[in-house]
């Protein structure tokens, strides 16, 4: 079966613009969570969303938000991006909110760059 | 909160040594743990899910324990070969905190032919 997909690969922004990126779950997957993977900061929870709704939420600015749709795709949006946005960001997929027994499924990532 | 600490931060071993990769977390809480490995630039692919309730678990050459009293897991690898050389994380999901994974920074692996 597909696995996570994330698009596009690679984004290079200018400082002060905004971004949009798109993950696709596991077919029948309807929990999605982002991380953003830095070299100084490692990997960091940004948000959770299960149902179209934001269930957790981790310690970022509100520049950083996202959504869900009811097929389960999610999108997270950078706005206002500053040069420390620069980042790997994951997308993971699970079968659902609080479900554990199957562990998450991460996405190949998108790399950020922000000129 | 909780906090995951790996163990080195780096390894470096000759081909065919069984080696112990280890990862502490503070919050004996967990609803599980899952080992993840990542390759340079690449997303994260899952090795073991561990629920808290298990001991260890088993995927061919690997072997994943969990000791939760003790705050612990150990990812043993065995017969290592070149193509094991990756950043091996550990993740621990807290029952209280939804799906929120708490890494820790990671074990960077390079098995020498």
């Amino acid at each position: 079966k597909a696995g996570v997909t994330q698009t596009p690969r690679y984004l290079i922004k200018t400082r002060g613009q905004q971004v949009t990126l798109s993950c696709s779950p596991i077919s029948g997957h309807r929990s999605v969570s982002w991380y953003q993977q830095t070299p100084g900061q490692g990997l960091q929870f940004l948000f959770e969303y299960f149902s179209e709704t934001q269930r957790n939420k981790g310690n970022f600015p509100g520049r950083f938000s996202g959504r869900q749709f009811s097929n389960s795709r999610s999108e997270m949006n950078v706005s206002t991006l500053e040069l420390g946005d620069s980042a790997l960001y994951l997308c993971a997929s699970s079968l659902g909110f609080r479900t554990g027994d199957y562990g998450y499924t991460f996405g190949s990532g998108t790399r950020l760059t922000v000129v | 909160k909780q906090e995951v600490t790996q163990i080195p931060a780096a390894l470096s071993v000759p081909e065919g040594e069984n080696l112990v990769l280890n990862c502490s977390f503070t919050d004996s809480a967990i609803y599980n743990l899952q080992w993840f490995r990542q390759d340079p630039g690449k997303g994260l692919t899952s090795l073991l899910l561990i629920q808290s309730s298990q001991r260890e678990q088993t995927s061919g050459r690997l072997n994943a324990s969990l000791d939760k009293s003790s705050g612990r897991s150990t990812l043993y690898i065995a017969a290592s070969q070149p193509g094991d050389s990756a950043t091996y994380l550990c993740a621990v999901r807290l029952g209280t905190s939804g799906s929120r994974l708490t890494f820790g920074e990671g074990t960077q692996l390079t098995v020498n032919p």
